[in-house]
Parts: C-alpha cells; sequence; structure tokens
C-alpha cells in the first residue's frame, strides 16, 4: 500500500461547479496537510496547508482533514477554467518544512 | 509568497555526459532545499535534503555518487548528474523553505538525455 493514495482522474466539470478532491493515507504519524496545485510543466504551487484535523478555508478553496479516517479534502467552489490543472496532495510528519510524501495527483479541467 | 527559479528550464545531454541544474531561493534565505523528480503522469519524488554547509542526505535508492548535490549558500543549490543515461530523463524540481512552515516549489527543469 502506497502512503498517499490519491485518485489520478481525470475529472471533468462545468464552470461554477463545487469541486470535491481527495487523497487518502496510511500513515497516521502525518500531521501536516498540503494541497498544491501544478500546471503542466511547471512547479507546484502551495495552495493550502493544514496542521492536524479540521477545516480551512481561503477563498474559494477549502482544506478538511479527518486524521481519524486518514482522509483528507479539497473543495474548490464557483470552480474557474483557469483552476484546470493537476492537484496534489502532499503531507509531512514535522512540518511544511520538512520533506513532503505527495499523491499522484488529480488532473482537473473546468469547461466553460 | 515567494520565488524560487530553476537553470536551466530544460536541457538535452548526450548519454555519458553531466549536466547541472541550479535552484535560487531569490527573495528569501533557505537553509534547506529538497531535490525532488517526477516522471510522466507519477508524483514527485524526493530525491535528497539538501542543508546549506553540509552533506546531502539521499532518499533510499537515490545514488549519491550519480546526483551530487551542493547547497554553497543560503540561496543557491545545484545538482549534477553525472554520466547521464536515458533513464535519468525526467522532470526535476527543486523546493525552498522559507521560516518554519513554507515549502516553495521551483518551476522545474526537463532533462532529456539521448
Amino acid at each position: 500500500q502506497k502512503e498517499v493514495e490519491q485518485d489520478p482522474g481525470p475529472l471533468s466539470v462545468p464552470e461554477g461547479a463545487i469541486v470535491s478532491l481527495n487523497c487518502t493515507y496510511s500513515n497516521s504519524a502525518f500531521q501536516y496537510f498540503m494541497w498544491y496545485r501544478q500546471y503542466s510543466r511547471k512547479g507546484p504551487e502551495l495552495l493550502m496547508y493544514t496542521y492536524s484535523s479540521g477545516n480551512k478555508e481561503d477563498g474559494r478553496f477549502t482544506a478538511q482533514v479527518d486524521k481519524s479516517s486518514k482522509y483528507i479534502s479539497l473543495f474548490i467552489r464557483d470552480s474557474q477554467p483557469s483552476d484546470s490543472a493537476t492537484y496534489l496532495c502532499a503531507m509531512s510528519l514535522q512540518g511544511g518544512s520538512e520533506k513532503l510524501v505527495f499523491g499522484k495527483g488529480t488532473k482537473l479541467t473546468v469547461n466553460p | 509568497g515567494a520565488v524560487v527559479s530553476q537553470h536551466p528550464s530544460w536541457v538535452i545531454c548526450k548519454s555519458g555526459t553531466s549536466v547541472k541544474i541550479e535552484c535560487r531561493s531569490l527573495d528569501f534565505q533557505a537553509t534547506t532545499m529538497f531535490w525532488y523528480r517526477q516522471f510522466p503522469k507519477q508524483s514527485l519524488m524526493l530525491m535528497a535534503t539538501s542543508n546549506e554547509g553540509s552533506k546531502a542526505t539521499y532518499e533510499q535508492g537515490v545514488e549519491k555518487d550519480k546526483f551530487l548535490i551542493n547547497h554553497a549558500s543560503l540561496t543557491l543549490s545545484t545538482l549534477t548528474v553525472t554520466s547521464a543515461h536515458p533513464e535519468d530523463s525526467s522532470f526535476y524540481i527543486c523546493s525552498a523553505v522559507k521560516g518554519a512552515y513554507e515549502q516553495y516549489f521551483g518551476p522545474g527543469t526537463r532533462l532529456t538525455v539521448t
């Protein structure tokens, strides 16, 4: 079993839809959870950062962590064509400044 | 945010030659930088942790004599792929740590070995 599992998609939604992206993980010691957005042939861009369980909201993005289920989610409200990218979940033991374990990424396309 | 650059963005080299990739944090100092490798449709896999002024720490399975890492200053880390072979063709991405919590990624370097 991989440490972090993420459905690679692809996921295609119409503009304005609510998008739900998810990851599961096996290592209960993970404490820090991140979501990155990666455009084709570019480096990942940090979107959201969450410590332990709970929700965090930033504009149209909401990150949720359920440590009891080892499950994390990213919700995108009012999705836009510019949100089309690959979304990577990442997690670490001791913080965002430590080495990260990434999911495979989910490729999202938002159609106008 | 913070800006991390990589140079070159794309390089083609012949089998058996060496290639150096630079990673720079442009507007902050980074004691720690990481080097990742990403194959097509795969996730980023950590290769090594680079700490300024000390030897890099390599992940299991990564040949330290093949992938030479030097972190000579708080804003520059280099990755040298020695005696490159076609199987080394990949997308190499660095990241730099800012403060205690945030890791910023460079735009990546696409290496093609012919």
